[in-house]
């Protein structure tokens, strides 16, 4: 079966910073997009970031300057850097294949993040 | 920024019967807009793409229709493992999502 698996949720103080990892048969070497999609608790969905095969990659202004997404071709790794988080970033992250003119056609189980003192 | 704006927030629907879901969107998107399936505790599911193509293992069902800004879901005969939360997603400038619609077994 195709999946994705997110790594790396946590408690973490306002301020501080996390790193999400996701891995899985479903992000390979010619995967074209991968993204990132976060859902506050009760809420609806939110696109976070989005790296392409190519490198380039884009946020959402919410997380622009603070957030930073990779990826290991070679690990077939995709990760999601946030730093000074804040207490409305508290929310579910999912790694998402799709992107670009792509749906998002694969979606991890998804890592909760809460930002609390 | 394109907004996804849904409609109606929550919809009660009987088995069997038919559920209209609807979608606009700020502008025009051409074909490219999605629907999830979210179903409590789960993350979300693609079930149609490209307004009206299912995703594979989505049932007959479900069918999407709409163009330009105007978008519909529906789900032919309402079954109760359909209960869940629909969200409509444009993928042609960024990637936004209406607020969703709750579908509940009357």
């Amino acid at each position: 079966e195709v999946q994705l698996v997110e790594t790396g949720g946590g408690l973490i103080q306002p301020g501080g910073s996390l790193r999400l990892s996701c891995v899985g048969s479903g992000l390979t070497a010619t995967t074209n997009f991968m993204s990132w999609v976060r859902q506050a608790p009760g809420k609806g969905l939110e696109w976070v970031s989005v790296f392409y095969r190519g490198g380039d990659t884009h946020y959402a202004d919410s997380v622009k300057g603070r957030f930073v997404i990779s990826r290991d071709i070679f690990k077939s790794t995709l990760d999601l850097q946030m730093n000074s988080l804040r207490v409305d970033d508290t929310a579910v992250y999912y790694c998402v294949r799709g992107g670009g003119g792509d749906p998002f056609d694969l979606w991890g189980q998804g890592t909760l993040v809460t930002v609390s003192s | 920024e394109i907004v996804m704006t849904q409609s109606p927030d929550t919809l009660s629907v009987s088995p069997g019967e038919r559920a209209t879901l609807s979608c606009r969107a700020s502008q025009s998107i051409g074909t490219r807009l999605a629907w999830y399936q979210q179903k409590p505790g789960r993350a979300p599911r693609l079930l149609i793409h490209g307004i009206s193509t299912r995703a594979t293992g989505t049932p007959a069902r479900f069918s999407g229709s709409g163009s330009g800004s105007e978008f519909t879901l529906t789900i032919s005969s309402l079954q109760s493992g359909d209960c869940a939360v629909y969200y409509c997603q444009q993928y042609l400038n960024g990637w936004t999502f209406g607020q969703g619609t709750r579908v509940e077994v009357k």
